[in-house]
């Protein structure tokens, strides 16, 4: 059974860079049926769409974070990786990542199955 | 881009049924597959719909997905309402591979 693992910080100060990683276990992440995403949610609000990746490393991001965010892919290791620069306090949240449905054939999406446990990153002082 | 945009809270009796919507703002719903996505409290989202209208398995079909392309919008009909469904719902599609949330709809099973 395919498990997802955030694993990174749970500090980071403010202007300072937060780097996450997820391990993917019990599947490949080349496969060509998946991209890979982070979402994240802020204390007591909604899920927030950050970027999701390719095996190949082909990348799309959220318009509103597209300037202070990375991601990459390591086949070798199985992981992903997820940097968002500048943070500050609205930056606090559960960050998530998750396997994106895709259809090579169609082009079309599907959904975020599963999602890992989440891991709170908290920016402050 | 566009919004997806559901109602802030419902709230409905068990063994009653519940709809909740998810308009979306610009480009048609039809356009591009809506998912529903399950979270209770300090845990991690499930999917209870995929593709519009599919269900992974273990989902009960007491949960049913659809969309209305005259009213622009997805719905989620969760019957037979049962205390554990009590949770938020997030509705989620997506534009040139621009991924949208709706921003959640608290349901209380009262």
């Amino acid at each position: 059974q395919l498990q997802l693992q955030e694993s990174g910080p749970g500090l980071v100060k403010p202007s300072e860079t937060l780097s996450l990683t997820c391990t993917v276990s019990g599947g490949s992440i080349s496969s060509s049926s998946y991209y890979w995403g982070w979402i994240r949610q802020p204390p007591g609000k909604g899920l927030e769409w950050i970027g999701s990746i390719y095996y190949s490393g082909s990348t799309y991001y959220n318009p509103s974070l597209k300037s202070r965010v990375t991601i990459s892919v390591d086949t070798s290791k199985n992981q992903f990786s997820l940097k968002l620069s500048s943070v500050t306090a609205a930056d606090t949240a559960v960050y998530y990542c998750a396997r994106w449905g895709y259809d090579i054939l169609t082009g079309y999406y599907s959904w975020f199955d599963p999602w890992g446990q989440g891991t709170l990153v908290t920016v402050s002082s | 881009n566009f919004m997806l945009t559901q109602p802030h809270s419902v709230s409905e009796s068990p063994g009653k049924t519940v709809t909740i919507s998810c308009t979306r703002s610009s480009g048609s719903i039809a356009s591009n597959y809506v998912q529903w996505y399950q979270q209770r409290p300090g845990s991690s989202p499930t999917t209870v719909i995929y593709e519009d209208n599919q269900r992974p398995s273990g989902v009960p079909d007491r949960f049913s997905g659809s969309i209305d392309s005259s009213s622009n919008s997805a719905s989620l009909t969760i019957s037979g309402l049962k205390t554990e469904d009590e949770a938020d719902y997030y509705c989620q599609s997506y534009d040139s591979s621009i991924v949208v949330f709706g921003g959640g709809t608290k349901l209380t099973v009262l």
